[in-house]
């Protein structure tokens, strides 16, 4: 079965210090891996995808995440964290060739980002 | 639309009473998703729709739960009976299309409805 797993519920970082949410796959066949942001009392918005190519994949907001096909991770990364950065973050994969529209998101990671 | 609407934000019902969630997707995708979002459940996929195709309802999670989409459009999410475990937030989420071309198949997802059954 498809799945995507966020092993860390929180993720503390300093402002101006380089963020990493974590995000691990396990599918048949290729991956196609997605990471949405949620804010507050907001929907999820899209930051950035992996279908195929570069490994470094980039996105919305100064994001950027990283394929990488052995250790099949798909990590989140921002070179610089905000206070703005700070919600609530979701890796997802895009379930099998029979139901190309559903997705199935890990548990979520929480991002603070302290002044 | 400038993006999925959905409504209402808020909905308080009594236990055993019928809800009807709203969602307005993107105008011209063809594709519309139903999620629920709740404590130590996280994101479950509900319902997907893809034009006129058979819907694919395999995330519902009883026969409480169902879903229909009006001239290829909007979207209500109706929960029958509810009961305090329904509580969560009702997300909906709409794409160009369901097609294989992952590219067209970001989903855009409305701010959701949170459903409080009490």
């Amino acid at each position: 079965a498809q799945s995507v797993a966020q092993p860390e519920d929180q993720v503390n970082v300093a402002e101006g210090n380089p963020l990493t949410v974590k995000c691990t796959y396990s599918v048949s066949g290729n991956p196609y891996l997605f990471w949405y942001v949620q804010y507050p009392n907001r929907g999820l918005q899209f930051l950035l995808k992996y279908i195929t190519g570069d490994n470094l994949v980039k996105g919305s907001y100064g994001f950027e995440a990283e394929f990488n096909k052995s250790q099949t991770s798909f990590h989140l990364k921002k070179p610089s964290a905000l206070v703005s950065d700070s919600a609530l973050y979701f890796c997802a994969v895009r379930l099998g060739t029979d139901s190309w529209g559903k997705l199935q998101f890990g548990a979520g990671t929480q991002v603070v980002v302290t002044p | 639309g400038a993006g999925v609407s959905q409504s209402p934000s808020n909905k308080v019902t009594e236990k055993g009473k019928d809800v009807e969630l709203r969602c307005d997707p993107i105008s011209g995708h063809t594709a519309l998703y139903w999620y629920r979002q709740s404590l130590g459940q996280g994101l479950e996929f509900l319902i997907y729709f893809q034009g006129n195709s058979a819907p694919d309802k395999s995330g519902l999670p009883s026969d409480r739960f169902s879903a229909e989409r009006t001239g290829g459009s909007v979207s209500t999410l109706t929960i029958q009976r509810t009961q305090q475990e329904d509580s969560a937030v009702y997300l909906c989420a709409s794409s160009l299309d369901g097609s294989t071309t992952v590219a067209k198949n970001i989903q855009y997802f409305g701010a959701g409805t949170r459903l409080s059954v009490l």
